[in-house]
Parts: C-alpha cells; structure tokens; sequence
C-alpha cells in the first residue's frame, strides 16, 4: 500500500516569515494529493489539493508543489500568521481508490 | 445544514465493553469514511462505505464493525473494546470517491479505553 511520510514534525516561523513542510510518497499509482489543516481540538479542513497532471498550485497565501518523478510535493504558507497556527497533514490517493492515505502531520507555530 | 455530525462527542470505555459511534451527514453524499487520529499516527482509515448497505475494510480494521443502513448515517462499533482502541475517532464523508470530491470531516470522538 502507500506509505507517506512527512517532514518536519514541529516547526515554528515567525509571523510574516514562510513555512515549508515537505511530504513523499511511495505509489507511484497516486494522483492527488490534498492538504489538511487541523486547528487545536477541531476537525481536519481541506485547505488545498493538487493532481498529478498540474506541478504547482497557488491559492492567496498557500501554493503546493508536486515532483512525480522524485515522489514528493510540498505546502508553502507565504506571510504567515498566527491564525496559521496548527498541525497540517498531507496525503496522498490514486484518483478513485477509496483509500485516503495521510501523513503524521506537521504542527506549526507561527510567534508573533 | 449540520454537515458532519459525530455523537458521542466522549466517551471512556472499561476494556471488554462495547459500544457504537454514530456519524451522520446531510449532504446526501454517497462514501462515508471512519479513521482514527492518534499522535504521530497521523490519520488511519478504519473502515469505509461507498453507498446505502455497503461497508469495506480500509488499513486499520481489527476489532471494529460498521453498518451503512441509510444512506445519511454510519455507525462504527467496538464489540469488545481494548486499551489500543483509545483513539480520536473522525467520521468523513464525500459526494464522489477520493480524487474527484473534497472528505468532510465530523468534529471527532475521543474514546478512553481503560
């Protein structure tokens, strides 16, 4: 099955600095990778998702990356803030599988 | 419009009990999803539901059983539960299969089995 791993576990920015967090998978079969954003004690929220025939995809602050030939995408928050804060999960499916497989998260502090 | 509503929203089991986790969505979607949250586990699917009277088995199955008798509600059952059960149970649903819809998530159970 796919194995997803992401980096870095914790990260802490300064507000108005960027954030990277970096996800790979390991089926080369999946072709959509969502992001969730999960605040403290609350339910996980679609924020941006990308598919396999698009390299970069761009919504205000966020922008995700997709690599298929090296098996890895990334979320990039520009001008964070610290309602940015909370844990971020990738994940990683092949278009009609019904099986959604997501990352151990990444939880991010934004100082202000 | 509610959503994804989940009930209990707690709940603190003794080891051997049993239980049932309701999910319940008015989207009229037809896949349903439960997954377990644990730390540094990130998200697994327990079990999963593609219409009314359908149930599959996701990457975490052992020790849980689901029914799908209305389209609107999925229920997730621990007939005997187990201190590894203790988890955050999430319910999610969505119109089309994964890739083509976006998964909504209920608020969450968290179980305590001790």
């Amino acid at each position: 099955g796919e194995n997803v791993e992401q980096h870095p576990s914790t990260l802490s920015v300064q507000e108005g600095d960027s954030a990277v967090i970096k996800c790979t998978y390991s089926d080369s079969a999946s072709n959509y990778f969502p992001w969730y954003k999960q605040e403290l004690g609350k339910r996980p929220q679609l924020i941006i998702d990308i598919r396999s025939n698009v390299g970069e995809k761009k919504d205000q602050r966020i922008a995700v990356t997709l690599n298929k030939t090296a098996k890895h995408f990334s979320l990039h928050i520009t001008e964070t803030q610290p309602e940015d804060s909370a844990v971020y999960f990738c994940a990683a499916s092949e278009t009609g599988a019904n099986n959604l497989f997501f990352g151990t998260g990444t939880r991010l502090t934004v100082i202000p | 419009n509610a959503g994804v509503t989940q009930t209990p929203k707690f709940r603190v089991l003794k080891t051997g009990q049993s239980m049932t986790l309701l999910c319940a969505q008015d989207m009229n979607h037809e896949y349903m999803y439960w997954y377990r949250q644990d730390p540094g586990m990130g998200l697994r699917l327990i079990h999963y539901s593609v219409g009314e009277g359908t149930t599959a088995k996701g990457e975490v199955p052992d020790g849980y059983n689901v029914s799908r008798l209305k389209k609107q509600n999925f229920l997730l059952g621990l007939e005997s539960a187990a201190p590894s059960q203790t988890s955050v149970y999430f319910c999610a649903s969505s119109y089309l299969t994964s890739g083509l819809s976006e998964q909504y998530f209920g608020p969450g159970t968290r179980l305590t089995v001790t």
